[in-house]
């Protein structure tokens, strides 16, 4: 089993839609937690980290369960330019390994 | 305001050579890191370092060498390039393993 889990989409969505994605992660000892943005060609930049009792970013909120070890992250209004691979990424304490480990990403599609 | 720099941006060699990609930063972050991005593929850990002085294996270690030659330098060597590092390789900094990281441009990087 992957260490963090993502569908790969891709999410095609009108402008102005909601879009939710989730995000799995095996390692129960995990302790942070990230959504990144990926722009095709571009580096991966921080969206926003993902707090315990949730948070909110304008049109963005990023929401952690850690009984069922996974988190969302939840687009309102999507834009055109929202358009791009969202990467979940999680801190996996207690392996030994001092790095974050990065999900294979989720594709969005926002269309006119 | 640089963040993390990333030479050179794109580079073509042939099977066999050698080359040394570098990565700077000027956040005064204590570790760095160089993944790297296959079509259609997350980011995959090739090295770390921790804080100067330590260098740890990440996920696919073999063909690579880096040296953290300071505090802002970390860079990533292939001794004998192949056809299978063909890819995208980015670094990235961060204050410590569990905070968020920040990353360069990459360099594209093609082996014939």
């Amino acid at each position: 089993r992957k260490e963090v889990e993502q569908d790969p989409g891709p999410f095609n969505v009108p402008e102005g839609a909601t879009v939710a994605f989730n995000c799995t992660y095996s390692n129960s000892a995990s302790q942070s937690f990230f959504w990144y943005r990926q722009d095709c060609r571009k580096e991966p930049k921080l969206l926003m980290s993902v707090y315990s009792s949730g948070n909110e970013d304008g049109r963005f909120t990023a929401q952690l369960n850690r009984a069922s070890q996974y988190i969302s992250l939840l687009i309102r209004d999507s834009k055109l330019s929202d358009s791009a691979t969202y990467l979940c990424v999680v801190n996996p304490r207690g392996t030994g390994r001092r790095a974050l480990t990065f999900g294979s990403g989720t594709r969005l599609q926002v269309q006119p | 305001n640089a963040g993390v720099t990333q030479t050179p941006k794109f580079q073509v060699l042939k099977t066999g050579q050698s080359m040394t990609l570098q990565c700077a930063q000027d956040m005064n972050h204590n570790s760095m890191y160089w993944y790297r991005q296959d079509p259609g593929m997350g980011l995959r850990l090739i090295y770390y370092s921790a804080s100067e002085g330590t260098t740890d294996k990440g996920e696919v270690p073999n063909g690579y060498n880096v040296s953290r030659l300071n505090k802002r330098e970390f860079s990533l060597r292939l001794e004998s390039a192949a056809p299978s590092q063909t890819s995208v390789y980015f670094c990235a900094s961060s204050a410590g393993g569990g905070q968020p990281q920040h990353f360069g441009d990459g360099t594209r990087l093609s082996i014939l």
